[in-house]
């Protein structure tokens, strides 16, 4: 059983688009995240969501939302796609109170063309 | 705003050789610290943690201690193997978010 699974795993997709990513956990966590990881390997986090609040990485463009249909589901919708929008995106959970032991999905490879 | 310093990679090694990864941290108080490991077309996984100055943490052979004087929580291991090949991450708890380093990247050769 996939404990944080992401769908797809790989996106490719003009600029200018609109795209979305599924991300899904089974270990009954009730927050969850959402980091991008550039070519250099660095992680930067996007998004955190529970279902008290929302906190926004204030770097992170309005173009970019999360979407939470429930407590399991945590979507990322990116909204006029650009070049500098290619990484890979990656999501994770954690219980509350343990939100150092994150659990993270596999990873999307978004390449914007 | 809080922060962690990690060497910079690529660190190649041979099988069986000692393995110290350098990082350092910038907080306010005293967080807890954590390694996580990417391997290769996977998402991270937690290695080990260390929640108290002098605290060791340990897993897999992997070990790290918390020194508070020296802000530091250097990831060591005696004897690496090919299969921990994999880019390795120092974080800290800030806002109950965590904060990572930059990743370095450990390749050992057979």
């Amino acid at each position: 059983d996939t404990a944080v699974s992401q769908t797809p795993k790989y996106l490719v997709t003009q600029m200018g688009n609109d795209k979305s990513i599924k991300c899904e956990q089974n270990l009954g966590h009730d927050t969850m995240y959402w980091y991008k990881q550039d070519s250099k390997k660095f992680l930067k986090i996007m998004f955190s969501y529970n279902n008290k609040e929302l906190i926004i990485n204030e770097t992170v463009p309005n173009r970019f939302s999360p979407k939470s249909p429930d407590k399991a589901h945590l979507n990322l919708h990116i909204n006029s796609l650009e070049l500098g929008d290619s990484a890979v995106y990656f999501c994770a959970s954690s219980q509350e109170g343990a939100s150092y032991e994150q659990y993270f999905g596999p990873g999307t490879r978004l390449t914007v063309t | 705003g809080d922060s962690v310093t990690q060497m910079e990679g690529p660190v190649t090694l041979s099988e069986e050789a000692f393995l110290t990864i350098n990082c350092t941290y910038t907080a306010t108080g005293y967080p807890s610290l954590f390694w996580y490991v990417q391997y290769p077309g996977e998402g991270l996984q937690l290695l080990l943690k260390a929640t108290k100055a002098d605290d060791k943490g340990s897993n897999k052979g992997f070990e790290a201690t918390y020194r508070k004087e020296t802000t530091s929580f250097h990831l060591e291991k005696g004897s690496v193997q090919v299969s921990d090949s994999a880019v390795y991450f120092c974080a800290l708890i800030s806002a109950r978010q965590l904060t990572f380093g930059s990743g370095t990247q450990l390749t050992v050769l057979p």
